[in-house]
């Protein structure tokens, strides 16, 4: 089944804790990219990668880390969590030449204490 | 000012209503116009898109742009209970290379059987 999983689904942590959320996609696409999603701001790109060792910023991506080694993966590293990075996170992908067609993951809720 | 805007809700009608979810925009430069549902608990996924103004339809979904006022549209005739998700509109500029999507904030939908 042609999907993008997200790990964890859930995760509650303390500030300043480092966590990696992984993000895996086996649709073979190159264009990569993690959102978060608060209420009332709607879903905003953190950081998005077009192909293997190729990242740049998205619109809120301070705190954040990414990395593109292998092209199914494209693990969000927060090196020190703070209690605003609270959020709902969603990891997408899409074949390039297809711009409209994003297939997101399931989500990770992440509460930072 | 937000680049796209959209009416929160939530917004509760009875089965078999026709819905009309909405979404205003301030880019001019917008040429791609999307729609994804997101279902509870679930990630995003595209319903349909439309390209430059105009109307497409599928099967109970029409997706109608005017470009000219900046405003467009999601209809849904005879809406089932299955209907009840959160409407996300999303956008984007036709020459970008990163195909970067803005979206809305989301309407939620509960149709009650």
């Amino acid at each position: 089944e042609a999907q993008v999983t997200q790990n964890p689904r859930y995760l509650i942590t303390v500030t300043g804790k480092k966590l990696t959320v992984t993000c895996s996609q086996n649709m073979n696409h190159e264009y990569m990219s993690w959102y978060r999603q608060d209420p009332g701001l709607g879903l905003r790109q953190i950081y998005y990668s077009m192909n293997v060792e190729v990242t740049d910023k998205g619109d809120v991506p301070e705190g954040y880390k990414v990395s593109r080694k292998e092209k199914r993966n494209f693990p969000l590293i927060l090196e020190s969590p703070s209690p605003n990075q609270t959020s709902l996170y969603f990891c997408a992908s899409r074949p390039s030449g297809r711009p409209n067609e994003q297939f997101f993951g399931p989500g990770t809720r992440l509460t930072v204490l | 000012q937000k680049e796209v805007e959209q009416d929160p809700g939530p917004l509760s009608v009875p089965e078999g209503a026709i819905v009309s979810l909405n979404c205003t925009y301030s880019n001019s430069a917008f040429q791609y116009f999307m729609w994804y549902r997101q279902y509870s608990r679930k990630g995003p996924e595209l319903l349909m898109y439309t390209y430059s103004s105009g109307n497409k339809e599928d099967g109970r979904f029409t997706a109608q742009v005017d470009k000219s006022s900046k405003y467009i549209s999601l209809f849904i005739r005879d809406s089932q209970p299955s209907d009840s998700a959160t409407y996300l509109c999303a956008m984007r500029v036709g020459s970008s290379n990163t195909g970067k999507l803005i979206f809305g904030q989301g309407t939620t939908l509960q149709v009650k059987p």
